[in-house]
């Protein structure tokens, strides 16, 4: 019964490689979000999809691209891996469109590591 | 965030003191002022949120003020707790939400 959900919860890889982060929330929320945290544990956005259409996409490398199959699901992939993607990636989202006053309900992160 | 500014980055509070962490934000517009907490190895959790038609707002040990006209609002802990120890973040939408840059809370028992 876990409200959001990602897997995998680590993922250890080689640079140059290609992987994939999945999402789920049980919430019925609308809107859903990824965010890096770095070393440094600054949380910084990277997309936000509302009801399966990209709503913000931030200064990402075009090396990461989300997709949402549908409203409970928002993916994320990630091609040719460099050392300066490994963070904690976390899944978020928030019920209605309005998303920047809600809250958000973030999952478990993944912890990416590029060797 | 680069638009929301939280000091300090870090604080150590003896168990049963208060902590204080304040922000700033720079669009005048923003209406709805949330704070997380992060635990070690954890996700991010609302703790508690104001929005800008009221100036304060308590939960237990936890309380919020806001202040619209300078733009800066602050998570008040009071009687800390070695559970209160974690990294707190304060968050301000503009066209996203953005989070300060983070306050890691130490309480020393």
């Amino acid at each position: 019964d876990t409200a959001v959900s990602q897997t995998p919860k680590y993922l250890v890889t080689q640079m140059g490689n290609d992987k994939s982060i999945k999402c789920e929330q049980n919430l019925g929320h609308d809107t859903m979000y990824w965010y890096k945290q770095d070393s440094k544990k600054f949380l910084k956005i990277m997309f936000s999809y509302n009801n399966k259409e990209l709503i913000i996409n931030e200064t990402v490398p075009n090396r990461f691209s989300p997709k949402s199959p549908d409203k409970a699901h928002l993916n994320l992939h990630i091609n040719s891996l460099e050392l300066g993607d490994s963070a904690v990636y976390f899944c978020a989202s928030s019920q209605g469109e309005l998303a920047v006053q809600e809250t958000q309900y973030f999952g478990p992160g993944t912890r990416l590591l590029v060797l | 965030g680069e638009n929301v500014e939280q000091h300090p980055s870090t604080l150590s509070v003896q168990e049963g003191d208060s902590a204080v962490i304040k922000c700033t934000y720079s669009d005048s517009a923003s209406n709805y002022f949330p704070w997380y907490k992060q635990e070690l190895g954890k996700r991010p959790q609302l703790i508690i949120d104001i929005r800008s038609n009221v100036g304060e707002k308590k939960d237990q040990r936890i309380a919020v003020t806001l202040n619209k006209t300078a733009k800066h609002f602050s998570l008040h802990i009071t009687e800390t707790q070695p559970e209160d120890s974690a990294v707190y973040f304060c968050a301000a939408p503009e066209s996203k939400l953005s989070f300060g840059a983070g306050t890691t809370v130490t309480v020393r028992a």
